[in-house]
């Protein structure tokens, strides 16, 4: 079945510096692709989605490039704020999933100033 | 922007005890959905409904039972809780031919 893998946390990173999460998935179908975000005390939200394969998202500074080729949708940001520290969850979506969301395991990342 | 409450938002209870957890949704979605979150498993899926009276097994259903009374409203139900069951739960809904799901706050319970 389909399933998600990223990179494990706790990741600890000085603000200013750039990140990235890993995030590779498994499937025989054609998925969407998705990064939520859950801040302290909230629920996880959506960050972005791509829903074709070589096509980018993006949203606050963050980005992600699906790659069909080496299933892959590596989260990154150039400079990382205090204000990204919460938990990045990578998901896809498929038909094989019955279009719900399967979920990698989520990534801590903690922004010291 | 979809709004999914969730109530209580704290609950203690003691092994054996009996639970609800309560969640609306004021966005008209088809989908709505129970997760629990626990260090180290992130997001698993509980159960989740497609429709008033309707209700689909997720990934980690024992001892959990759920009942979706109205196209708003999506209950979980622990009847005799065990301290396995300490989590964090979140309830979601989507909407029908959309791929993005809306998350409530979460309901932290304790089962001492």
């Amino acid at each position: 079945g389909d399933s998600v893998t990223q990179t494990e946390g706790p990741v600890t990173l000085s603000e200013g510096t750039s990140l990235t999460v890993n995030c590779s998935y498994e499937t025989k179908q054609y998925p969407t692709l998705f990064w939520y975000v859950q801040y302290p005390g909230e629920g996880p939200q959506l960050l972005f989605k791509v829903p074709k394969a070589n096509e980018k998202g993006s949203n606050r500074g963050f980005e992600a490039t699906y790659n069909k080729e080496a299933t892959s949708f590596h989260l990154q940001k150039a400079s990382v704020q205090e204000s990204d520290s919460a938990v990045y969850y990578c998901a896809l979506s498929d038909m094989d999933s019955n279009y719900q969301l399967i979920w990698g395991s989520g990534t801590k990342l903690i922004i010291k100033p | 922007e979809a709004a999914v409450t969730q109530s209580p938002r704290n609950k203690v209870t003691v092994t054996g005890g009996n639970v609800t957890l309560s969640c609306r949704q004021t966005n008209s979605h088809n989908y709505m959905y129970w997760y629990r979150q626990d260090t180290g498993h992130g997001l698993r899926l509980i159960h989740y409904s497609y429709g008033a009276g309707n209700l689909q097994i997720g990934d980690v259903p024992d001892g959990y039972k759920a009942t979706r009374t109205t196209q708003e409203d999506f209950f979980l139900l622990l009847e005799l809780a065990s301290p396995s069951q300490t989590s964090l739960y979140f309830c979601a809904s989507k909407g029908h031919n959309q791929d993005t799901q809306y998350f409530g706050p979460g309901t932290r319970l304790l089962v001492l």
